[in-house]
């Protein structure tokens, strides 16, 4: 079964700094991906970012990276250049059997200007 | 926009009482998953199905049913509420059944209070 643990409940950064967000993962399938969602207080889940276990390059979407290190399991989402819509809750997910997510639990992130 | 239409957007209910929560899927997308995100849960999948077919289960209450139709859109239905099905529910989308696809898209969620 996968697993994802975001270790980090809350977080706090200033505007226009970068933040980084864990996220371990531990999975038995070769090949998969990790997602990152981003839900602002108005509710809904936005896809940030994806990256595939066999990509080469690290994901890059924007202002949002992903630092992925196979080796140990760990996919950080990187949010430079911090602004304060950036302030939501963030989940890191991998996908399971029939491709249905596995969450984390999520870490609160607050931009303060 | 995910293009994942939700509805109704609220919810309020009374214990013991039936609601039907509905999704319809991206223009083409097959596979439709119902995820429940409370308080104490996170968020937990629920049921998957395939161009009308279920596909998976996971957490889900035996109070909870499922179904897709013809036209792809999907109905969850809820029935003998407790204070504790009170919950943001999602239903997201992909083409395919188990093909590896690098976006899953939300909907935007069904807000239920059950009073």
């Amino acid at each position: 079964a996968q697993k994802i643990t975001q270790t980090q409940p809350g977080m706090f950064v200033q505007e226009k700094e970068a933040v980084t967000l864990d996220c371990t993962y531990d999975t038995s399938d070769q090949s998969y991906g990790l997602f990152w969602y981003k839900q602002p207080s108005s509710g809904e889940m936005i896809f940030l970012i994806y990256q595939g276990s066999y990509d080469e390059q690290n994901a890059t979407e924007g202002r949002y990276s992903l630092n992925f290190q196979k080796a140990r399991k760990s996919a950080n989402l990187v949010i430079s250049a911090s602004q304060l819509g950036d302030s939501a809750m963030y989940f890191c997910a991998i996908p399971g059997d029939f491709q249905k997510l596995v969450f984390g639990t999520g870490t609160r992130l607050l931009v303060s200007p | 926009d995910s293009g994942v239409t939700q509805t109704p957007k609220h919810l309020i209910t009374a214990t013991g009482q039936r609601v039907t929560l509905r999704c319809s899927p991206r223009s083409g997308d097959l596979s439709v998953y119902w995820y429940q995100q409370s308080l104490d849960q996170g968020l937990q999948f629920l049921i998957q199905y395939y161009n009308g077919e279920e596909r998976a289960k996971g957490n889900i209450l035996e109070r909870f049913s499922a179904q897709q139709f013809p036209d792809l859109h999907s109905e969850l239905n809820l029935s003998s509420l407790e204070l504790g099905d009170s919950a943001l529910y999602f239903c997201a989308s992909i083409p395919g059944p188990i093909v590896f696809y690098n976006e899953q898209f939300f909907g935007p969620g069904t807000r239920l209070t059950v009073l």
